[in-house]
């Protein structure tokens, strides 16, 4: 069975400093893998995904995750944070496209941006 | 409006009411999900409709019983609820040529008493 696992409840940053919110899979076969992000009071949207080809992917707001296999991870990583990333993030895994529609979330990492 | 709506936003409801969630998509999708939110434990699936039909129940108590009369509308009815449902209850709709790719509606915040 698949499991995700996000080792930061919470993770607190100034701004403009980078973070990397920390992501690892088990899955026996191969993975689709996805980064969700839920602003307050509003539900989640997806912000990237990986699904084959480069194992590096970019959102439109300077997120970045690489999928490691070997590692079986996924971290999401940004260079410099806003206020406006301020957001409660999730990783999700999914056994390929058959399976994308039963994702199998993370407990989730709520980042928190200090000014 | 737009997007994926649900309502009410917020509910409290006694063990022995009976009540419904409403969600509804203008997003032109062919799925609707039904998705678990507690505090502290991950997002937990409950229910996928494809065109109208149940394709996933992800071994949810029969006092959660789900409808969706079309592609657009899907409802969650609650009866005899426990304290321990109490939690957010999201839907999310999809595609089904790409359903990784969902769209999810802000949620209910359900409390039951």
């Amino acid at each position: 069975a698949q499991s995700v696992t996000q080792l930061d409840s919470q993770v607190p940053v100034f701004e403009e400093a980078p973070v990397e919110l920390r992501c690892n899979y088990s899955s026996s076969v191969s993975v689709y893998l996805f980064w969700y992000v839920q602003y307050p009071n509003q539900g989640l949207q997806l912000l990237l995904k990986y699904l084959s080809g480069s194992t590096l992917v970019e959102s439109i707001n300077g997120f970045e995750a690489e999928f490691n296999k070997s590692q079986t991870s996924f971290h999401l990583r940004k260079p410099s944070v806003h206020i406006s990333d301020t957001a409660e993030y999730f990783c999700a895994v999914s056994e390929g496209i058959q399976g994308a529609q039963k994702l199998v979330f993370g407990q989730g990492t709520r980042l928190t941006i200090n000014p | 409006e737009t997007g994926v709506t649900q309502t009410p936003r917020h509910l409290v409801m006694g063990m022995t009411n009976k009540k419904s969630l409403k969600c509804e998509q203008h997003l032109g999708h062919n799925a609707m999900y039904w998705y678990k939110q507690s505090a502290k434990k991950p997002l937990e699936l409950m229910f996928v409709y494809n065109f109208k039909e149940q394709t996933e129940n992800n071994s949810v108590p029969s006092r959660f019983s789900p409808e969706c009369p079309n592609s657009s509308h899907l409802f969650l009815h609650l009866h005899t609820l426990q304290p321990e449902d109490s939690a957010l209850y999201l839907c999310a709709s999809s595609q089904l040529d790409r359903p990784y790719e969902q769209y999810f509606g802000p949620g209910t915040r359900l409390t039951v008493t």
